[in-house]
């Protein structure tokens, strides 16, 4: 039972390139979600999955597009990566109970 | 809109108590959430409260919720060098069939030897 898993942990990436963030839950959540997490801003919502086949914007979705193939996974894509998007990215999931249950984040560089 | 706000930094000596607080201005919230992060590491919950509540004891952690002034706070006691590390207050909001946790920017607190 590994909970909630993002992979990679650490990217670097080229401005232009493009890459996804995969992640996947084993818990059996409806629910997912991509935050981003920068120093002195806490975490920002990128897009959520309020079930399987649905997708929504959060705070921050503006070059970003993300895909809910099925119950277990929500992948995160960046088709055209910039250095404003050097960040900490993570995952999470929850169901019906109150936790939100987190991956151990994705390092993401921009160079 | 939703938004939820933190002190971002605090540094206490060792055994004494440290006191982080939050305020938050979505009056629906229904929970109310302390998040910690160790360095490297993703989010652990460390406690939550339902906003009926104005208080809840885990072991050494003290919340305490003002629902009128929407302020939260958590109350570490004897604070341990273990306990240094980042912790995020968050709201939970609903939206749609779901729910989306809005956190702080998160409280770097220090504990000194």
């Amino acid at each position: 039972n590994a909970g909630v898993t993002q992979t990679p942990k650490f990217q670097v990436l080229k401005t232009g390139q493009s890459m996804t963030l995969q992640c996947a839950q084993d818990m059996n959540h409806n629910s997912m979600y991509w935050y981003r997490q920068d120093p002195g801003m806490g975490l920002r919502l990128i897009y959520y999955s309020a079930s399987e086949g649905t997708t929504d914007k959060g705070e921050v979705p503006n070059g970003y597009n993300v895909s809910r193939l099925n119950k277990r996974e929500f992948s995160l894509r960046l088709e055209s990566a910039a250095p404003s998007q050097t960040s900490v990215y993570f995952c999470a999931g929850q169901g019906t109970s109150t936790e939100a249950f987190f991956g151990q984040g994705t390092r993401l560089t921009v160079v | 809109g939703e938004d939820v706000e933190q002190s971002l930094f605090l540094s206490v000596r060792e055994g004494d108590s440290s006191v982080i607080n939050c305020t938050y201005t979505d009056s629906s919230s229904t929970y109310l959430y302390w998040y910690k992060q160790e360095p490297g590491a993703g989010l652990q919950l460390l406690t939550y409260i339902f906003s009926n509540m104005d208080m809840k004891q885990d072991q050494r952690l003290t919340v305490l919720l003002n629902k009128k002034d929407k302020h939260l706070s958590l109350r570490i006691a004897d604070t341990q060098t273990g306990d240094s590390a980042i912790y995020f207050c968050a709201e939970r909001s609903s939206m749609d069939s779901s729910y989306k946790l809005i956190f702080g920017s998160g409280t770097r607190l220090l504990v000194r030897p």
